[in-house]
């Protein structure tokens, strides 16, 4: 799986937009861009993906670049809830169906 | 709430005992994964099974085996254990795609004296 690269940490103000980024500069044009969070100790939760389109679901928006290497994940309206690990993941339909997690970035949403 | 239902939640136990971890994946789910999450090593991928056979195999120690039963369930076993087994053990199903999103459990902190 290709790597992916993430600030390890952010601060956002609640009810602002927070926006993660997340390199992946070596994807290949099979592989997807997932990202899951994990709030505290608590299982990781999905939270959206895509291949090379924009995608929005209820709780984010995803943004990849024109050439894929890199993506934002957007929520739109951050609250206190928000404050979590979020990990972007770069994953291959071939390679086995493991999710393979990096460092992640620790988001802070402050009142 | 995921679906899926992880136990024991916590777990203590000492140096050089078994234990077994359950967990049942959400329903219609054929796909399991099993990840521990250290410290030091972050949240990584052990084992796989889909339907009952093991598909996939992460870093997972040979001290640690896993199955997966007919009714879906699975249980991941650990023997021998060491201080550095201390964790929290996570369990995730899926669809029958590859690409289908993993949805997990609660976890088991396991914590090893």
């Amino acid at each position: 799986d290709a790597k992916t690269t993430q600030p390890p940490s952010m601060d956002c103000a609640e009810g602002r937009a927070a926006n993660l980024p997340c390199n992946h500069s070596t994807i290949s044009g099979n592989e997807y861009v997932y990202w899951y969070r994990q709030i505290h100790s608590q299982g990781p939760q999905y939270i959206i993906h895509g291949l090379k389109n924009n995608e929005t679901n209820e709780m984010a928006s995803l943004i990849i670049t024109e050439d894929r290497k890199s993506s934002t994940l957007i929520l739109p309206h951050a609250t206190l809830r928000d404050t979590a690990v979020y990990y972007c993941i770069v994953r291959d339909d071939n390679a086995g169906n493991m999710l393979t997690f990096g460092g992640g970035t620790r988001l802070m949403v402050k009142p | 709430d995921s679906g899926v239902t992880q136990t024991p939640k916590h777990l203590i136990t000492a140096t050089g005992q078994r234990v077994t971890l359950r967990c049942s994946p959400r329903s219609g789910d054929l796909s399991v994964y099993w990840y521990q999450q250290s410290l030091d090593q972050g949240l990584q991928f052990l084992i796989h099974y889909y339907n009952g056979e093991e598909r996939a195999k992460g870093n997972i120690l040979e001290r640690f085996s896993a199955q997966q039963f007919p009714d879906l369930h699975s249980e991941l076993n650990l023997s021998s254990l060491e201080l550095g087994d201390s964790a929290l053990y996570f369990c995730a199903s899926s669809g029958p795609s590859g690409l289908n999103e993993q949805f997990f459990g609660p976890g088991t902190r396991l914590t090893v004296l």
